[in-house]
């Protein structure tokens, strides 16, 4: 079954700690793989598109990097705006379909 | 300025009613999509659209009805058959059909009471 995963469910970080969010993704010819920011109540804010492995890109403290089955988000160093849910979508040979995974709740706090 | 526009924010829907939700994008965009999000959930896919007059189930479609007759618009009709409606429904468009960024709107919160 084609699917997206994202880990963890739930992530609290103090300001200056920096971690990793992870997608994972069982699809069959990846066509691009996106990472969003969505701030509550809010629509998803795109952030990043990735395309083939070992493909890397950066955006101030967020740095997403994409293998064959996984990608992951590097936030370094956060502040308390950092704080939202990031989701992780897929586009795959399946045509035309934009499949998320459930997303990871980020809490920075000062 | 281009983007996508939903309307209403809020709706309120009693039961046993149809209640139609807005989307519009000016961006000249030829796929859109509408995705339900519930509370801790990601989102899923209700129907998508990669070209005017023709639209595909996505992954919960049961209760729901859509249209595309103009590019710039993807209304979506909640039914009285969808049981459990109250949700918080986002709209999104992509410039080509396959591997290019979507964008959203900002998403109407649908409550039934």
């Amino acid at each position: 079954e084609d699917q997206v995963t994202q880990s963890p469910e739930a992530l609290r970080l103090q300001e200056g700690e920096s971690s990793s969010l992870n997608c994972s993704y069982t699809v069959s010819g990846l066509r691009g793989l996106f990472w969003y920011r969505q701030d509550p109540g809010k629509g998803p804010e795109f952030l990043f598109t990735l395309y083939s492995a070992g493909e890397e890109k950066e955006k101030e403290r967020l740095k997403a990097t994409l293998t064959k089955k996984e990608s992951f988000l590097h936030i370094t160093a956060p502040k308390p705006e950092d704080s939202a849910t990031y989701l992780c979508a897929v586009v795959y040979n399946q045509g035309g379909k934009l499949i998320f995974g459930q997303g990871t709740e980020l809490s920075v706090k000062p | 300025d281009g983007g996508i526009t939903q309307s209403p924010k809020y709706l309120f829907r009693k039961e046993g009613q149809n209640v139609t939700l807005s989307c519009e994008q000016n961006l000249n965009h030829d796929a859109m999509y509408w995705y339900r999000q519930d509370p801790g959930q990601g989102l899923r896919l209700i129907y998508y659209s990669q070209i005017v007059n023709d639209f595909q189930k996505g992954d919960i479609a049961e209760g729901y009805s859509v249209s595309r007759e103009k590019k710039e618009s993807f209304p979506l009709t909640v039914t009285s058959a969808q049981k459990n409606p109250t949700a918080f429904y986002l709209c999104a468009s992509t410039p080509h059909r396959l591997n290019t960024e979507a964008f959203f709107g900002q998403g109407t919160r649908l409550t039934v009471v």
